[in-house]
């Protein structure tokens, strides 16, 4: 069974810092690509990040290019998201999502989600 | 890049069929069959229910189908049931000279009368 979990959300004051983690189990994590997905309370789906299954490519949406990097372990089967110089708009649940097999370009598999909160 | 653009809001009686539209441009919807259907109900993650336009992930009822004509993607629901009534959010890839990547769409809740 595909299983995504992610950690790493929590308070923090604008200007901050915060790494999210998101542990992959169930599935050959190194052949997938991964993605990171946020929605801010009571709002709509936002991409966020993508990352091919070697880590070789990288997309970011606009509102985040510059301030967050995605990065990726597959000795560990961990999918990272690096925050820095948070914004008020930046607090949001945050989903990593997989691929779906045999797929391209779709959000088959979902963590539970971590809420990060940009509040002083 | 601009969200997609659904209504905010549909309803329908049980039994009933209903569509619920995704308006992008020639960049995204236009131009890739790369249209996934997302249902999220009330504090869950979302669920994958079309991609690709038109096709079902294993275990995805048959009541839901996709299609895409131009720049606009629709998603239809036939014999509303009542746990159909949930957000749903359209997404599509992106790519341009200055873009690559994902949008979705601001959501549409299902009301089920």
């Amino acid at each position: 069974e595909v299983q995504l979990v992610e950690s790493g959300g929590g308070l923090v004051q604008p200007g901050g810092s915060l790494r999210l983690s998101c542990a992959a189990s169930g599935f050959t994590f190194s052949s997938y690509e991964m993605n990171w997905v946020r929605q801010a309370p009571g709002k709509g789906l936002e991409w966020v990040s993508y990352i091919s299954s070697s880590g070789s490519t990288i997309y970011y949406a606009d509102s985040v290019k510059g301030r967050f990097t995605i990065s990726r372990d597959n000795a560990k089967n961990s999918l990272y998201l690096q925050m820095n110089s948070l914004r008020a708009e930046d607090t949001a649940v945050y989903y990593c999502a997989r691929v779906l097999e045999g797929s391209s370009g779709c959000f088959g598999y979902w963590g539970q989600g971590t809420l990060v909160t940009v509040s002083s | 890049q601009s969200a997609l653009t659904q209504p905010a809001s549909v309803s329908g009686s049980p039994g009933q069929s209903i569509t619920i539209s995704c308006t992008g441009t020639s960049s995204d919807v236009g131009s890739y069959n790369l249209v996934s259907w997302y249902q999220q109900h009330p504090g869950k993650a979302p669920k994958l229910m079309i991609y690709e336009v038109s096709k079902r992930p294993s275990g995805v009822s048959n009541r839901f189908s996709g299609s895409k004509s131009g720049n606009t993607a629709s998603l239809t629901i036939s014999g509303l049931q009542a746990e159909d009534e949930a957000d749903y959010y359209c997404c599509s890839y992106a790519g341009s000279s200055t873009f690559e990547g994902w949008v979705f769409g601001g959501g549409t809740k299902l009301t089920v009368l």
